[in-house]
């Protein structure tokens, strides 16, 4: 399993981007890059996912640079509600295979107004 | 559809007693997940399953045993409750197709006095 870091903490004001960065030095050819968001009392939530290059949906954007050996969530213009925690996961599941992802600690994002 | 159901939602067990955990989808998703979340920590994975009656084992299986006799259903069976044993469980769901985007319920709070 590729083993997943990333900071266990950032703060950042109302409106501002807020970008979180994932380090997965041995991520294996066919592994796939995906993050959560989970608040409290709740189950995580998927945000998104990718592969290689850049990725954008309606919430969040994910850069993953040619050596895939990092990636960053990009949150635009945060708001109070985006206060949670932020997992990166790096794993391959497919229909034929078994799975072991696991989900580190991961960041506690809050947003002050 | 209601996606991932969990039940109960709150429960307190003395050391030594059984439950068994409940976890129904109702996308038809062949993948099925149980994790638990100990206070300030992320998720491990205690079982999962590839379809009915397929199941094996996750980061930390002790003390749980699982069974899938049907698509919808995975229930998370414990034996000889311990305090240690005290945390948030979630179920999750996958379909079978590749990525790591997976499907959370709402979670059940476990305490073991």
């Amino acid at each position: 399993l590729a083993k997943t870091t990333q900071p266990i903490s950032m703060d950042s004001y109302e409106g501002q981007e807020v970008n979180i960065t994932c380090s997965h030095n041995n991520i294996a050819t066919n592994d796939y890059i995906t993050w959560y968001q989970q608040f409290p009392s709740q189950g995580p939530r998927f945000i998104i996912q990718g592969y290689k290059t850049k990725v954008t949906n309606e919430v969040a954007s994910l850069f993953i640079p040619a050596d895939r050996k990092s990636s960053t969530l990009s949150l635009p213009r945060v708001s109070l509600s985006d206060t949670a925690v932020y997992y990166c996961l790096v794993g391959y599941m497919n229909s034929g295979g078994y799975q072991k992802v696991t989900f580190g600690i991961g960041t506690k994002l809050q947003v002050i107004p | 559809n209601a996606g991932v159901t969990q039940t109960p939602k709150f429960r307190i067990l003395k050391i030594g007693q059984s439950m068994t955990l409940q976890c129904t989808q109702d996308m038809n998703h062949n993948y099925m997940y149980w994790y638990r979340q100990d206070p300030g920590m992320g998720l491990k994975l205690i079982y999962y399953s590839v379809g009915a009656g397929i199941t094996d084992k996750g980061e930390v299986p002790n003390g749980y045993n699982v069974s899938r006799s049907t698509t919808e259903d995975f229930p998370l069976r414990l034996e000889l409750a311990a305090p240690s044993q005290t945390s948030v469980y979630f179920c999750a769901s996958r379909p079978g197709t590749s990525g790591n985007e997976q499907f959370f319920g709402p979670g059940t709070r476990l305490t073991v006095l």
